[in-house]
Parts: structure tokens; sequence; C-alpha cells
């Protein structure tokens, strides 16, 4: 069957930097997204990995290995906004998005 | 990029009524789709909404139940049929372009809750 999984949640301090990690298991692979969502609001777009590597965008960084089925995003010089879930998705042959439970990160001052 | 809207953004319904969501997107899509995402859960696909076609539906999920229509490439409904508490949720619309996968983007979302 077909597989995510995410921490269900993680706690950080502002200024600090964390790491959420994201397995998957599908049925072809073309692609890991991540996405942020604010309580109360709809996904928004944060990365899409389909190489291999580290792609970095200002603070936020995301990582993937195909041979490990294994993603993270690295979120830099945490702030309170970024205080959210942090859904994992990955696009399987058929280019259908299987979604992660999502990982709710709290920022503590 | 895409600007989505839904209708309405939320409402309140009794139990055995029906509900029709409507999402409008601000350019032409290729792929719609209809998702439910509990509290606390992540995002379920209802189904893919095709143009000029019946809808494509995930396991679980039935026509009778959550009819869809796709009149066009900017526009799309959900109707959430014969209500029950376990349909409060909130319902998103999404859009994606065949071919180009590397985003999805969503629609604010309406939260429906049924009494």
């Amino acid at each position: 069957g077909q597989n995510i999984d995410q921490p269900t949640e993680m706690t950080a301090t502002e200024g600090a930097i964390v790491q959420i990690n994201c397995t998957y298991q599908t049925s072809g692979f073309n692609g890991l997204f991540w996405y942020q969502q604010h309580a109360g609001e709809a996904p928004t777009f944060l990365s899409y990995n389909v190489l291999d590597g580290l792609e970095e965008k200002g603070r936020f960084s995301s990582f993937l290995s195909r041979s490990k089925g294994y993603s993270y995003l690295l979120l830099k010089e945490l702030q309170m906004k970024d205080s959210a879930s942090y859904l994992c998705a990955a696009l399987d042959s058929n280019y259908q998005l299987i979604w992660g439970a999502g990982t709710k990160l709290i920022i503590k001052p | 990029s895409a600007v989505i809207s839904q209708k309405p953004s939320r409402d309140i319904c009794q139990r055995g009524t029906s509900l029709t969501i409507q999402c409008q997107v601000d350019s032409q899509v290729t792929m719609m789709f209809w998702y439910r995402q509990q509290p606390g859960q992540s995002l379920t696909l209802i189904a893919t909404a095709n143009q000029g076609s019946e809808a494509t539906y995930e396991s679980g999920f039935v026509i009778d139940k959550f009819p869809i229509s796709r009149p066009n490439l900017t526009f799309s409904t959900l109707t959430v049929s014969n209500m029950s508490p376990e349909d409060s949720s909130i319902y998103l619309c999404s859009v994606a372009w065949t071919g180009d996968y590397n985003e999805q983007f969503f629609g604010p979302g309406t939260r429906l809750t049924v009494l």
C-alpha cells in the first residue's frame, strides 16, 4: 500500500533550526512536496523535489533521497509565524498526491 | 499561478439537507480536485473533476453522495448530499496543470458544520 509517515508534533525555539522528516512508500514516484498550513487556512506550497539532494529557498530547505524514500524540510532562524502544520505529500505513478497526516510545529519564544 | 475562490466560505446545515460548494479559478486549468480535511487530519482526495465528463471518485466516495460538476476549465461544484454530522469538515478545491506537477494550488476552503 501507499504510505507517508511524518511526526505528529514538534516543538522548537524561536531563532533555532528544526528538521521535519518524512518517509514515503508509493506506487511509483514523481516527486515530493512540502506544504505549510496555518490553522483554519488552506495549504500553501513550500517546495517540490524530484531529484536527490538539497533545494534551498530562503530560510526553508528541502532534501530528498529517492533510494531511501526519505525527505526532510529544514527551517532555519525560526520565527513565531512559522508555527503551523507541515504536510508532506508524494506524487505517485498516476500523478496522484499521497498526503501525510502533517506535522504540527510549535514555536516557543 | 492561480487564484482560486470558493463559495460559501462556511456554512452550518441541518442533517438531511444538501450543500453545493463552488470553486472558481482565475485561469483555465487542466485538473481540478476536491479534498476533504477533517479536524486535525490530513487531506483526503474525494474526486478529480473532469471537464466534460463524469468525475473520477476515490475509494470510499460515491457520486450519489458527492455529485460534482465541471462545465468548463475554470469552474467546478461539489455537492454534499443528504448530510450527516460526519460530513462536518473543511472542503478544499485545488488545481494543477497536466505535465506541470511542480505545484498544486488550493482554494481557501469551505468549513461545513452539520447539526
